[in-house]
């Protein structure tokens, strides 16, 4: 069964430390997104990538980076956490065009107090 | 990128009946898609129609589009209550990024 994984399902931060949220895929995707997801406002879309060492910005990638040094993995970054980053983190893949159809993972829920 | 604006942004029904759920765009797309999410999950794909097809089925699914008015609307038939979640319609278009609106909360009732 084809999957894109992420590697932690809740995660518990404090403010101001560093986090990774890691994501991999298993489907040879060209294609890998990071959203947000939030009450009220739907997902927001961070960055995607549409290779390996590329990167493209989102509707809202302040606060954030992103790391693609292999196809199948896409990091997301938050450099310093704040309380505002606070959210449901959903990481996706596919083809180019996305002709398939989009393959979500199952979110990472992360809390920073 | 371009979002997509479902509507009703709440809907509940009986088990057994039928669910429409609408979607609205801005600008020209070359597909549109439809995805399921439950509860505190990731989103799962249920459909995609291109720019060029006008209606499409998968199983009790139908999906229709109306380029000239921008709009898709998603039917769900003989709705079980397994059928409770949130669903998110995604145009794309030259970039080919989707993007997603709110979503309309299913709740099937049994």
């Amino acid at each position: 069964d084809v999957k894109v994984t992420q590697s932690s399902r809740y995660l518990v931060k404090r403010t101001g430390e560093k986090v990774f949220l890691e994501c991999v895929q298993d489907m040879d995707h060209e294609n890998m997104f990071w959203y947000r997801q939030d009450p009220g406002l739907g997902l927001r879309l961070i960055y995607f990538s549409y290779d390996v060492k590329m990167k493209e910005k989102g509707d809202i990638p302040e606060g954030y980076s992103v790391s693609r040094e292999k196809k199948e993995r896409f990091s997301l970054i938050l450099e310093s956490a704040s309380t505002n980053q606070t959210s449901m983190y959903l990481c996706a893949s596919s083809f180019p065009g996305g002709i398939y159809g989009y393959t979500f993972g199952s979110g990472t829920r992360l809390t920073v107090v | 990128s371009q979002q997509g604006e479902e509507d009703p942004q709440a809907l509940s029904i009986q088990e057994g009946e039928n669910a429409t759920m609408n979607c609205s765009y801005k600008t020209s797309i070359n597909n549109l898609q439809w995805y399921r999410q439950n509860s505190g999950r990731g989103l799962v794909h249920l459909i995609l129609i291109r720019s060029n097809e006008r209606e499409k089925h998968s199983g009790r699914l139908r999906v229709t589009l109306d380029t000239s008015k921008k709009s898709s609307s998603l039917l769900i038939t003989a709705s079980r209550a397994a059928d409770t979640a949130s669903y998110f319609c995604a145009p794309s278009g030259g970039s080919y990024i989707p993007t997603f609106g709110r979503g309309t909360s299913l709740i099937v009732h049994p």
